[in-house]
């Protein structure tokens, strides 16, 4: 199958710091990423679609200015926590399309906010 | 009522059992339907992926969409401990490349040695 990969697979940061997060499709170009989120025994709540060229589309109650998504390539996609709290804390997984439509993940990155 | 639901477990099984997997969904409009395998704190790994009603078999894995009672199965056969993970449903409306994908809460499998 085709590989997303996801940098780093975890982070540690004070609150008020901001963590960047890259997703790349190694193998094609992926037109369309997304960005999930996923705590503890959860299911992957979708927080945006990210399309390359063009501003993201957000999930209604997911702040854009807190989760900074920048798509600037056909093969990769960044996810900027901004100020990030404990709240914030969680598995972040990011996608991509693949070109016969299927969906593939990257390894997920766990962030931990002191 | 939730788009997707899915008992999530656990699920333990003894070393060679067939595991049957389900979701109930409510949308009428999904049309694709897939299932992902999640080992702890990694990303999801897409398993089986089909179009609308209709079986669809790879190595032990099995699934199945029933569209008019909304209803998908994932079965595994001779299951192994390497089969222990979260299983993760997911559905959507379009084709899966650009449509965003809804799932089900996951339902954890343990199989004992």
């Amino acid at each position: 199958g085709a590989v997303v990969s996801q940098h780093p697979s975890w982070v540690i940061c004070k609150s008020g710091t901001s963590v960047k997060i890259e997703c790349r499709s190694l193998d094609f170009q992926a037109t369309t990423m997304f960005w999930y989120r996923q705590f503890p025994k959860q299911s992957l709540m979708l927080m945006a679609t990210s399309n390359e060229g063009s501003k993201a589309t957000y999930e209604q109650g997911v702040e854009k200015d807190k989760f900074l998504i920048n798509h600037a390539s056909l093969t990769l996609s960044t996810l900027t926590v901004t100020s990030a709290h404990p709240e914030d804390s969680s598995f972040y997984i990011c996608s991509a399309s693949y070109p016969n439509e299927k969906l593939f993940f990257g390894s997920g990155t766990q962030l931990s906010v002191l | 009522q939730k788009e997707v639901e899915q008992d999530p477990g656990p699920l333990s099984v003894p070393e060679g059992a067939i595991v049957s997997l389900n979701c109930t969904y409510s949308n009428s409009a999904f049309q694709y339907f897939m299932w992902y395998r999640q080992y702890s704190r990694k990303g999801p790994e897409l398993l089986m992926y089909t179009y609308s009603s209709g079986n669809k078999e790879d190595g032990r894995f099995t699934a199945q969409v029933d569209k008019s009672s909304k209803y998908i199965s994932l079965f595994i056969r001779d299951s192994q401990p390497s089969d222990s993970a979260t299983y993760l449903c997911a559905m959507s409306q379009g084709r899966g490349g650009s449509e965003k994908l809804v799932f089900g809460k996951g339902t954890k499998l343990t199989v004992n040695p």
